[in-house]
């Protein structure tokens, strides 16, 4: 089964602090891509920062940035910097090549502290 | 602003009636997915439709069904309904359909169905 886990139902960071948001997925599929979405109160999904599988070079977004582990199928997003208006639930989400639907993640809950 | 609109906004209504939501892509997106959010399923694709025609089924169920016009807006008729059925139903769209390489899916702002 193709499975998204987000071990942290919730996290707190200082303003201006680094945190890192863990995900990891079980797939046997080599060919796929890893997003993260963020939902602010607002409950619109924003595409926050997209992975490809076959890129070893860990995508970047400004204050964003992954850590992707293929062989752990690991997925985990930092923030640095993290500002008032991070604060979201955070979903993890993967698709496979030759499927067009997003498989999600439980989310993890981010409250910055000012 | 995705882009991607969605009415209504927020609908109420009672256990065993019937309703549409609708939603419209970015302009030029072919493929249209719907989804349902909900406190203890969390986040679950249930329908693709792309160009018109059903690509992909997820976790969609028999009282649940939706159609892509030629427009390329699409809906979402739930009927039956029951109070689990209270959820976010979110409509996302994409260029075409997930075959293109880093595809990416951007989420209407979601409709509020509750079922009293």
């Amino acid at each position: 089964a193709q499975t998204v886990t987000q071990s942290q139902p919730e996290m707190s960071v200082q303003e201006a602090e680094t945190v890192t948001l863990s995900c990891t997925y079980d797939t046997s599929e080599s060919d796929y891509y890893l997003f993260w979405y963020k939902q602010p109160p607002s409950r619109q999904m924003i595409l926050v920062i997209r992975q490809e599988a076959y890129k070893q070079q860990n995508a970047t977004e400004n204050r964003f940035s992954v850590n992707f582990q293929k062989a752990a199928k690991s997925f985990s997003l930092k923030i640095s910097d993290s500002q008032l208006g991070d604060a979201a639930m955070y979903f993890c989400a993967y698709r496979i090549r030759s499927q067009g639907n997003l498989i999600f993640g439980k989310g993890t809950k981010l409250s910055v502290k000012p | 602003d995705s882009g991607v609109t969605q009415t209504p906004k927020h609908l109420i209504t009672a256990t065993g009636q019937r309703v549409t939501l609708r939603c419209s892509p970015r302009s030029g997106d072919l493929s249209v997915y719907w989804y349902q959010q909900s406190l203890d399923q969390g986040l679950q694709f249930l329908i693709q439709y792309y160009n018109g025609e059903e690509r992909a089924k997820g976790n969609i169920l028999e009282r649940f069904s939706a159609q892509q016009f030629p427009d390329l807006h699409s809906e979402l008729n739930l009927s039956s309904l029951e109070l689990g059925d209270s959820a976010l139903y979110f409509c996302a769209s994409s260029g075409t359909g997930g075959a293109a390489i880093g595809e990416t899916q951007y989420f209407g702002p979601g409709t509020r169905l509750l079922v009293l």
